[in-house]
């Protein structure tokens, strides 16, 4: 079966930090882009960032850009997002999600940042 | 505010033919493929449509999607009561080097 897992969510403090993390299974984790998109409380879908599927090229959005950082681990099948200098707007369900056109999602993992 | 823009709401009744818009410009749908998510309360969004008006295994032919100079559309033929969802359009955008998605649809089956 087709599966992206996301862990690591939680609370997080203004300014603090947070990883979250997405496992990948039922495919060749190495032929696939891989993307994170965020939905706050309420509201539509936010991209946030992608990474190409060896990891040479990474994207981020503006409103991310410089405080959150993308990577992959190919032997554990893991996507990584290191999330700092977190801001009460980046609270969101955030998403892993499959391929360049966004085919394969996650259940996401909630990230709460407040004091 | 969002790049592609999308009504907030549609509707229709069970059997019927309904559209949703996501307008754009140029420097996305107007020279980009574009793709349809819908997503139900409590659940990840799915793919619906992709690479212009592909559907993925699945998903019933019930869904197409079609663009116009900048503008996108998805119809939904034979309409049924799971159909509700929020429906997303989603593309990149090779000004902003940025993917950018729509607003969002709500559509109710009345």
């Amino acid at each position: 079966e087709v599966q992206l897992v996301e862990s690591g969510g939680g609370l997080a403090q203004p300014g603090g930090s947070l990883k979250i993390s997405c496992a990948a299974s039922g495919i060749t984790f190495s032929r696939y882009w891989i993307n994170w998109v965020r939905q706050a409380p309420g509201k539509g879908l936010e991209w946030v960032a992608s990474i190409k599927e060896d990891g040479s090229k990474k994207w981020y959005a503006d409103s991310v850009r410089g405080r959150f950082t993308v990577s992959r681990d190919h032997a554990e099948k893991s996507l990584y997002v290191q999330m700092d200098s977190l801001r009460a707007e980046d609270t969101a369900v955030y998403y892993c999600v499959g391929g360049d056109v966004f085919e394969i999602w996650g259940q996401g993992t909630m990230v709460s940042v407040s004091s | 505010q969002s790049v592609l823009t999308q009504p907030p709401s549609a509707s229709g009744t069970p059997g019927q033919r309904v559209t949703m818009s996501c307008s754009g410009s140029s420097s996305n749908i107007g020279s980009q493929y574009f793709s349809w998510y819908r997503q139900v309360p409590g659940k990840a969004p799915k793919l619906l449509i992709n690479t212009n008006n592909q559907r993925p295994s699945g998903v019933p032919d019930r869904f197409s999607g079609s663009k116009s100079g900048t503008s996108a559309s998805l119809a939904i033929s034979g309409l049924r009561s799971e159909d509700e969802g929020d429906y997303y359009c989603a593309t990149w955008d090779v000004s902003l080097n940025v993917w950018v998605f729509g607003g969002g649809t709500k559509l109710t089956v009345l």
